[in-house]
């Protein structure tokens, strides 16, 4: 079963970085996860996907402000210059052979 | 640009039954797999079920199977969800979404729609 844990709630700065964590089950390093972006009175985007080598791809209009790294089990999404429409929920997703998509959490992400 | 439109929500009372659409555009519509997703009141995301990209292959949730059929219409370029003997527990927003990759199983949607609530109450 694969699982996927994030962090209930980020809050950063305005202007600043921040670094969400999405953790695989142990056993699922070598797992590709998918970033959404969830804000409110907005439909949901995806941001991009982040490969177990840390490579990612963005989706169309992503901006550059948000890129994705990975190491071991944690796949990561990294915002720099954080904006107020940033605030929003954000989740991450999985798959694998057999098994459909799946979910984490979600991170609250509120900007001070 | 592609878009993804859902319609049909609504408050049914538990045990009905109803339609969602999703109508989409700015794609070659024929060549995605696509997907409902669901988010229930103060939680986290469902995936409730997929339809590949020629309408063969259909995949549900343990949660919904029995009660929910996910449909296409290629000609219209429309998506479906028929729900039956909906419960309480089925309230939520159901989004559809496209997967990545055309003619292709990529794993995760790079397009969402805004979604369309369902409640079920009496």
């Amino acid at each position: 079963q694969v699982v996927l844990t994030q962090s209930p709630s980020a809050s950063a700065s305005l202007g600043a970085s921040v670094k969400l964590t999405c953790t695989l089950i142990s056993g699922h390093s070598s797992y590709a996860i998918a970033w959404h972006q969830f804000q409110p009175e907005k439909g949901p985007r995806f941001l991009m996907k982040v490969n177990s080598d840390g490579s990612h791809i963005k989706g169309d209009g992503t901006p550059d402000r948000f890129s994705g790294s990975s190491s071991g089990t944690e796949r990561y999404l990294i915002i720099s210059s954080l904006q107020s429409e940033d605030e929003a929920d954000y989740y991450c997703q999985t798959w694998a052979t057999g098994i459909d998509w799946v979910f984490g959490g979600g991170t609250r992400l509120t900007v001070l | 640009q592609v878009q993804l439109v859902e319609s049909g929500g609504g408050v049914v009372q538990p045990g009905g039954s109803l339609r969602l659409s999703c109508a989409a555009s700015g794609f070659t519509f024929s060549s995605y797999s696509l997907h409902w997703v669901r988010q229930s009141p103060g939680k986290g995301l469902e995936w409730v079920a997929e339809i590949s990209y020629d309408g063969s292959k259909k995949y549900y949730a343990e949660s919904v199977k029995g009660r929910i059929t996910i449909a296409r219409d290629n000609s219209k370029n429309t998506l479906y969800l028929q729900m039956n003997s909906l419960r309480p527990e089925d309230t939520a927003v159901y989004y559809c979404a496209r997967e990545a990759g055309s003619h292709d199983t990529s794993g995760y949607p790079d397009y969402w729609g805004q979604g369309t609530l369902v409640a079920v109450s009496s």
